[in-house]
């Protein structure tokens, strides 16, 4: 499996949006409504933020959301907020014969 | 509440072995998929092994394939991950994760442990 892809960087000033491409395959993120989003501070263990392309585990901001098309899922961080600078990666199921795949990652700037 | 605590890393040399452990309390741990994750120094996330509940079913990236064994004991509430014949590349912070539901693959990660580091030089 190989990795999905997702830009290096993405920016934004406070209080804007920013959205994260996640593109895959139609083996994995086009063919399942299972893909995650991941926020990773420097130093910190990984923390879920968004699962089955749009939901959200309790205790994370509205602010966050997901979605999908085709082969490409999305990210958007509306508002942005200084605390929303980090590394997000996305993840999406492979099939039930198969560990899923993580994205490339991407390193959210607030302006 | 869901703890999961590994232990077991440290620095091995290349073709060198490891045994990880990750001690896990919180839950029903016979009934739970787990997962190895693994991150290397500024790198991305990679998944690494995932075994059913019962430890019947496993699965493993491609690159650890034929080296690494992944294994629990229900008994202990304990998953393990046995690395044989290290590489450099395997340098990575080790997380152990649990998904939401008790499926036969973990597919989400609401629940990490903290990590522990294992360094192989070049």
């Amino acid at each position: 499996q190989s990795a999905l892809t997702q830009p290096p960087s993405a920016s934004g000033s406070p209080g804007q949006s920013v959205a994260i491409s996640c593109t895959g395959t139609s083996s994995d993120v086009g063919a399942y409504n299972f893909v995650s989003w991941y926020q990773q501070h420097p130093g910190k263990v990984p923390k879920l933020i968004i699962f089955e392309v749009s939901k959200r585990p309790s205790g994370v901001p509205d602010r966050f959301s997901g979605s999908k098309s085709g082969n490409t899922a999305s990210l958007t961080i509306s508002g942005l907020q200084a605390e929303d600078e980090a590394d997000y990666y996305c993840s999406s199921y492979a099939g039930s014969n198969n560990l899923g795949v993580f994205g490339t990652g991407t390193k959210v700037t607030v302006l | 509440e869901v703890l999961l605590v590994e232990s077991g890393g440290g620095l091995v040399q290349p073709g060198g072995s490891l045994r990880l452990s990750c001690a896990a309390s919180g839950f029903t741990f016979s009934s739970y998929a787990l997962a190895w994750v693994r991150q290397a120094p500024g790198k991305g996330l990679e998944w690494v092994s995932s075994i059913s509940g019962s430890g019947d079913i496993t699965f493993y990236a491609d690159s650890v394939k034929g080296r690494f064994t992944i294994s629990r004991d229900n008994s202990k509430n304990t998953l393990y991950l046995q690395m044989n014949t290290l590489r450099a590349e395997d340098t990575a912070i080790y997380y152990c994760a649990k998904d939401f539901t008790n499926g036969r693959l973990v597919v989400y990660v609401p629940y990490w442990g903290q990590g522990t580091l294992v360094t192989v030089p070049s």
